[in-house]
């Protein structure tokens, strides 16, 4: 089976240009989340979709931030635009039920922006 | 709010000495807590989850165990490995988002 995968594994983009990161589940997990690590700081949450419905985007830092989950399925996450403070390694993670199960991390997307 | 901390930040240790991470806790009214190992350049493997009406787990050479009422949760290796040499990390659930510390790297010296 496979596991949570992310696209891409690394972007380079310029401040003030748009990124778009995509994450697709575990097949069958209706939970979806996305976290990010910035330098030096802990891993923190962003939003938490089930199934195409966010839950709870509570962590989402600005405006800035997008995310969708069209069809309940794979999920993309947009910076529009980026900026420095940005920079950071994005990780998605899906469980089949909200609590009590485990999350699946994938392998994160790391995000410069110069 | 929840505030999760992990100490040591580093720890090296010779090969085959068992060894304790400890991960610490704000707000007592987890749901669960769970240990990750990070790899670099690579995402997060869960190890263990403790359920919060659980005291402790066990696969393999690890056990992971939950004092709710302390704040605590420790993270047991036994004979490490030069393999255990990874960042590992404690997230804990709490009102339904996850929590996480900044991480034990771990160093196991052949």
């Amino acid at each position: 089976e496979a596991g949570v995968t992310q696209f891409p594994s690394h972007s380079v983009i310029e401040k003030g240009q748009t990124v778009t990161l995509r994450c697709d589940p575990i097949s069958g997990h209706d939970n979806l989340y996305w976290y990010r690590r910035v330098m030096g700081k802990e891993i923190k949450f962003l939003l938490h979709f089930v199934k195409e419905s966010k839950q709870d985007e509570s962590g989402m830092p600005n405006n800035r931030f997008l995310a969708e989950r069209t069809g309940g399925t794979y999920s993309t996450l947009k910076v529009q635009p980026a900026e420095l403070e940005d920079s950071g390694v994005y990780f998605c993670a899906s469980s089949q039920t909200q609590v009590g199960y485990e999350q699946y991390f994938g392998p994160g997307t790391r995000l410069t922006v110069t | 709010k929840q505030e999760v901390t992990q100490i040591p930040a580093a720890l090296s240790v010779p090969e085959g000495e068992n060894l304790v991470l400890n991960c610490s806790f704000t707000d007592s009214a987890i749901y669960n807590l769970q240990w990750f190992r990070q790899d670099p350049g690579k995402g997060l493997t869960s190890l263990l989850l403790i359920q919060s009406s659980q005291r402790e787990q066990t696969s393999g050479r690890l056990n992971a165990s939950l004092d709710k009422s302390s704040g605590r949760s420790t993270l047991y290796i036994a004979a490490s490995q030069p393999g255990d040499s990874a960042t590992y990390l404690c997230a804990a659930t709490h009102r339904n988002q996850f929590y996480f510390g900044t991480g034990t790297s771990l160093t196991v010296i052949p």
